[in-house]
C-alpha cells in the first residue's frame, strides 16, 4: 500500500518562509506532487518531482530524496493568500493513481 | 486549453433523483480521475478511467455510475443517492495515470 505524512497544521507570520514535509511510503514510486487548496475551492497543481533534487516555481519549490522517501514544499515570501491546505501525492508506476497526505492547513499571519 | 471544467458548479437533489455530474478536459490527457472531498479532508479516489477504460473502482457503491464517453469527457451519474453523499465532487485528469494530476473547480453535492 501507499501512505503519506504531512504536518496537520504550520502557522508563520507575512514575509516569512516556511517548509512543509512530506514522507511516503509507496512501491514502485512515480513522482511526488503538491497541490493547494483554498477553503471552498479546488485543489490546483503547485509542483511536482520525479527525480531527487530540487525544482523552482516562482515563490514555490519543492524538494524530493527517492533514498530517504522524503520531500518538502518550500514557500518564501509569504502573503496572507497563501493561507490554505497544502496537500503532497504520490504516484506509482504500478498503479493509475495518486495518493493523498492528509493534507496541511498553513495559516499566514500578518 | 489547459484547464478542466466541470458542470454543474452546485447541485441540490433529492433521495430519489437522478443527476449527472460533467467533465471535460481538451489537453489530451489519457486518464480522468472522480474524487469525493469532504470538509478538512483530502480528496478520495472513487474512479480511474485510463485510455477511456475504468481501470480502478474504489469500492465505490453502486449509486455512483461512472461513464467515459470518449477521451475528453467524463460523467458521473447519480440515482437515490444519500445525504451522507453530500460533499464536493472533483474530477481531474493527467497525461499517464499516476502522474500530476490537474483539477476541475469542482461540483458542490448536496443531498437533501
Amino acid at each position: 500500500g501507499q501512505s503519506l505524512e504531512q504536518p496537520s497544521e504550520v502557522t508563520a507570520v507575512e514575509g516569512a518562509i516556511v517548509q512543509i514535509n512530506c514522507t511516503y511510503q509507496t512501491s514502485g514510486f512515480y513522482g511526488l506532487s503538491w497541490y493547494q487548496q483554498h477553503d471552498g475551492g479546488a485543489p490546483t497543481f503547485l509542483s511536482y518531482n520525479a527525480l531527487d533534487g530540487l525544482e523552482e516555481t516562482g515563490r514555490f519549490s519543492s524538494f524530493l530524496s527517492r533514498s530517504d522517501s522524503y520531500g518538502y514544499l518550500l514557500l518564501q515570501e509569504l502573503q496572507m493568500k497563501d493561507s490554505a491546505s497544502y496537500f503532497c501525492a504520490v504516484g506509482n508506476n504500478a498503479g493509475n493513481m495518486l495518493t493523498f497526505g492528509g493534507g496541511t492547513r498553513l495559516m499566514v499571519k500578518p | 486549453d489547459t484547464e478542466v471544467t466541470q458542470t454543474p458548479k452546485h447541485l441540490v437533489m433529492g433521495m430519489t433523483n437522478k443527476k449527472s455530474l460533467k467533465c471535460e478536459q481538451h489537453m489530451g490527457h489519457r486518464a480522468m480521475y472522480w474524487y469525493k472531498q469532504k470538509a478538512k479532508k483530502p480528496p478520495e479516489l472513487m474512479f480511474v478511467y485510463s485510455y477511456e477504460k475504468l481501470s480502478i473502482n474504489e469500492s465505490v457503491p453502486s449509486r455512483f455510475s461512472p461513464e467515459c464517453p470518449n477521451s475528453s469527457l467524463l460523467n458521473l451519474h447519480l440515482h437515490a443517492l444519500q445525504p451522507e453523499d453530500s460533499a464536493l465532487y472533483l474530477c481531474a485528469s493527467s497525461q499517464d495515470p499516476g502522474d500530476r494530476q490537474f483539477f476541475g473547480p469542482g461540483t458542490r453535492l448536496t443531498v437533501l
